[in-house]
C-alpha cells in the first residue's frame, strides 16, 4: 500500500493554464505538507496543513492555493502558470513533529 | 532563523570506500529534530533517520552511522564501504518551530554522492 501518493505524475502543460496536483496519505497523519523541488534540487516548503488548518504558508504567489478537504487529502490548484513554475512538486505528511514521508513527486514542465 | 548548511555540492568516491557527508546547523531552539533523507536518480525521496536534540548517541544501521555533535552544531552521515546503490543526493534537515509553534522543516542544499564502480 503506497502510504503517500501523488497524481499526476507528469504534468505537462501551456503557460496560461490552471492546474491542480492532488496528494493522499493512508498513514493517518495530521499534517500534510507541499514542497517544490528546483531544477538545482533545491528544496522548498510551500505550504503545511495540521487537520485541515493552514499553519504554514511561505513566500508564494496566490496563484498557488492548496486545500485539505480532510486530514488525508491536501490538493495544489495552480493558477495562470508561468515557465518558472516548472519544478518537482511533492506533498509530504508527518505526525506532529515526526519523520515527514514523502510523495512520489509530480513533474511539472510549463512549456 | 533556522539554516541547514551542507557545503559539499557534490562527491564522487570509488566503489569501496567511505565518505562522510557533512551538515551543519543553526537554530535558536533548544528541542529540535534532525533528518537525513536520500534522493536516488529515480527521484524519490527516502527517509533514513530522525534524531531529536537530546539524544547525541551516534547512530549505526548497516554500512550507515551518524555522528551527532552539539558542541559543533553538526549531523554527519558516513557511509561505509560504499556500493553504487548508494548514489544519490542526500538531504540534510531541520526540524524546529516557526513563530506559530508549528514544525517548520528546513533542507540543506543536499550533497551528490557518486559511487563509481
Amino acid at each position: 500500500d503506497t502510504a503517500v501518493s501523488q497524481t499526476p505524475k507528469y504534468l505537462v502543460t501551456q503557460m496560461g493554464n490552471d492546474k491542480s496536483i492532488k496528494c493522499e496519505q493512508n498513514l493517518g497523519h495530521d499534517t500534510m505538507y507541499w514542497y517544490k523541488q528546483d531544477s538545482k534540487k533545491f528544496l522548498k516548503i510551500m505550504f503545511s496543513y495540521n487537520n485541515k488548518e493552514l499553519i504554514i504558508n511561505e513566500t508564494v504567489p496566490n496563484r498557488f492555493s492548496p486545500k485539505s478537504p480532510d486530514k488525508a487529502h491536501l490538493n495544489l490548484h495552480i493558477n495562470s502558470l508561468e515557465l518558472g513554475d516548472s519544478a518537482v512538486y511533492f506533498c509530504a505528511s508527518s505526525q506532529d513533529r515526526g519523520s515527514q514521508y514523502f510523495g512520489p513527486g509530480t513533474r511539472l514542465l510549463v512549456l | 532563523a533556522q539554516k541547514v548548511t551542507q557545503a559539499q555540492t557534490e562527491i564522487s568516491v570509488v566503489e569501496k570506500e567511505d565518505v562522510t557527508l557533512d551538515c551543519v546547523y543553526e537554530t535558536r531552539d533548544t528541542t529540535y529534530y534532525l533528518f537525513w533523507y536520500k534522493q536516488p536518480p529515480s527521484g524519490e525521496l527516502v527517509f533514513l533517520i530522525r534524531r531529536n536534540s537530546f539524544d547525541e548517541q551516534n547512530e549505526i544501521s548497516g554500512r550507515y552511522s551518524w555522528n551527532f555533535q552539539k558542541s559543533t552544531s553538526s549531523f554527519n552521515f558516513t557511509i561505509t564501504a560504499s556500493q553504487v546503490v548508494d548514489s544519490a543526493v542526500y538531504f540534510c534537515a531541520l526540524s524546529d518551530t516557526n513563530s506559530g509553534g508549528y514544525q517548520k522543516v528546513t533542507f540543506g542544499t543536499g550533497t551528490k554522492l557518486q559511487v563509481i564502480p
